[in-house]
């Protein structure tokens, strides 16, 4: 089936630098790529809508400036977390329409990525 | 303030019995709904999908649909230890792929 790859699995930044997350489509072509955000013992939470070849949909409440994506192809999204605070440790997860079954997209999930701030 | 409700648990359930979880959700015009296993640390892996009222049934897996009263709900047939995880019910309300989650329901299988 299709594989949505995801990396890096675990990272550790200190406070103020940038960290960028790949999610990446294994052996199909991604138009659209949705973040999550997890926090401990929370439900995830939609980010932003990555859009192959446009800037991506934020939702409300998600700082565009400091969450940056991109979908420059078929196959890559990013998620770049700039100047990142300890409040920022979360665990991110990319995924993509992988299929289409009763009038619905169908999602797989990449792997997820722990980043901790310190 | 769309919204998707689930008892977070822990749902303590014996091995070989029934776990049944639960899922309410508030926008009507919802047209997707499905479920999700999370095992601690890791991303979901989808499990069950429902789209019409009724009963679904996959294996071990049972999902039920009840569009009038907003509810959604899973059964585990023959419970495992390997079924202990969170399960996060999701819901999609257009064909873009936009899931809202539930904080998730933990499910614990007691040998």
């Amino acid at each position: 089936g299709a594989v949505v790859s995801q990396h890096p699995s675990r990272v550790i930044c200190k406070s103020g630098t940038s960290v960028k997350i790949e999610c990446r489509s294994l052996d199909f072509q991604a138009t659209t790529m949705f973040w999550y955000r997890q926090f401990p013992k929370q439900s995830l939470m939609l980010m932003a809508t990555s859009n192959e070849g446009s800037k991506a949909t934020y939702e409300q409440g998600v700082e565009k400036d400091k969450f940056l994506i991109n979908h420059a192809s078929l196959t890559l999204s990013t998620l770049t977390v700039t100047s990142a605070h300890p409040e920022d440790s979360s665990f991110y997860i990319c995924s993509a329409v992988t299929g289409f079954h009763s009038g619905a997209n169908v999602l797989t999930f990449g792997a997820g990525s722990r980043l901790t701030v310190l | 303030q769309k919204e998707v409700e689930q008892n977070s648990g822990p749902l303590s359930v014996p091995e070989g019995a029934i776990a049944s979880l639960n899922c309410t959700y508030s926008d009507r015009v919802s047209q997707s709904f499905f479920w999700y296993r999370q095992y601690s640390g890791k991303s979901p892996e989808l499990i069950m999908s429902i789209y019409s009222n009724g009963d679904k049934e996959d294996g071990r897996f049972t999902a039920q649909l009840n569009k009038a009263s907003q509810y959604v709900s899973l059964l585990i047939r023959d419970s495992q230890p390997s079924d202990s995880a969170t399960y996060l019910c999701a819901v999609r309300g257009d064909s873009w792929g936009k899931l809202q989650f539930g904080a998730g329901t933990q499910v614990v299988v007691t040998p």
